[in-house]
């Protein structure tokens, strides 16, 4: 089974930074997804983690430790339109489908 | 190119009754997954489809059915709905289901079980 855990809100200043982590204990790993979803709309893709360390798109970065079970979504220099839910989600190699964390909730504040 | 696409946006059903719900992918996509999004589960996987079999299946009740067209247009069925079936259900496609590509969501179908 797959067991994946973020934090449920997160409160920054526009122009500041926020890390959003989450750790996930799975029966089977091939990458993590980070997908954001604003109110109301669909979630969009993000970012694709398989191995370990970070990768860099932007003012979006995210990282992971496979070792750890833990990666790290880092938004900076944040924006009023960041305010989103932001989920998290392991693959796994055996079935293909993506097991989501509950999401975390950013509010982005002036 | 266009995105996923479902239909309807809203739906409002009374329990007991049966609901439909349509999914076209991109264009090109085979594999195509539901999923059911509530405040208190987050998203919770139902199925996948890949070119018109259903691989994969979530923990969910025999209600919940689902089925892939040659066109990869994919359709979910709930029969004998629950007050509980209330959710926004999602259909996201992906270019051959494969481990490292990513799923593009459809906006979803709101449903609503009076």
């Amino acid at each position: 089974g797959q067991n994946i855990d973020q934090p449920t809100e997160m409160t920054a200043t526009e122009g500041a930074i926020v890390q959003i982590n989450c750790t996930y204990q799975t029966s089977g790993f091939n990458g993590l997804f980070w997908y954001q979803q604003h109110a109301g709309e669909a979630p969009t893709f993000l970012s694709y983690n398989v191995l370990d360390g970070l990768e860099e798109k932007g003012r979006f970065s995210s990282f992971l430790s496979r070792s750890k079970g833990y990666s790290y979504l880092l938004l900076k220099e944040l924006q009023m339109k960041d305010s989103a839910s932001y989920l998290c989600a392991v693959r796994d190699p055996n079935d293909y489908k993506l097991s989501f964390g509950a999401g975390t909730t950013v509010t982005v504040r002036a | 190119k266009a995105g996923v696409t479902q239909t309807p946006r809203y739906l409002i059903k009374t329990r007991g009754q049966q609901v439909t719900l349509s999914c076209s992918p991109i264009s090109g996509h085979r594999s195509v997954s539901w999923y059911q999004q509530t405040p208190g589960q987050g998203l919770q996987f139902l199925f996948e489809y890949f070119s018109e079999t259903q691989r994969n299946k979530g923990n969910f009740p025999g209600r919940f059915s689902g089925r892939q067209f040659s066109n990869s247009r994919s359709e979910m069925n709930v029969s004998t709905l629950e007050l509980g079936d209330s959710a926004l259900y999602l259909c996201a496609s992906s270019l051959q289901g494969a481990l490292n590509t990513e799923a593009f969501f459809g906006q979803g179908t709101r449903l609503t079980v009076v």
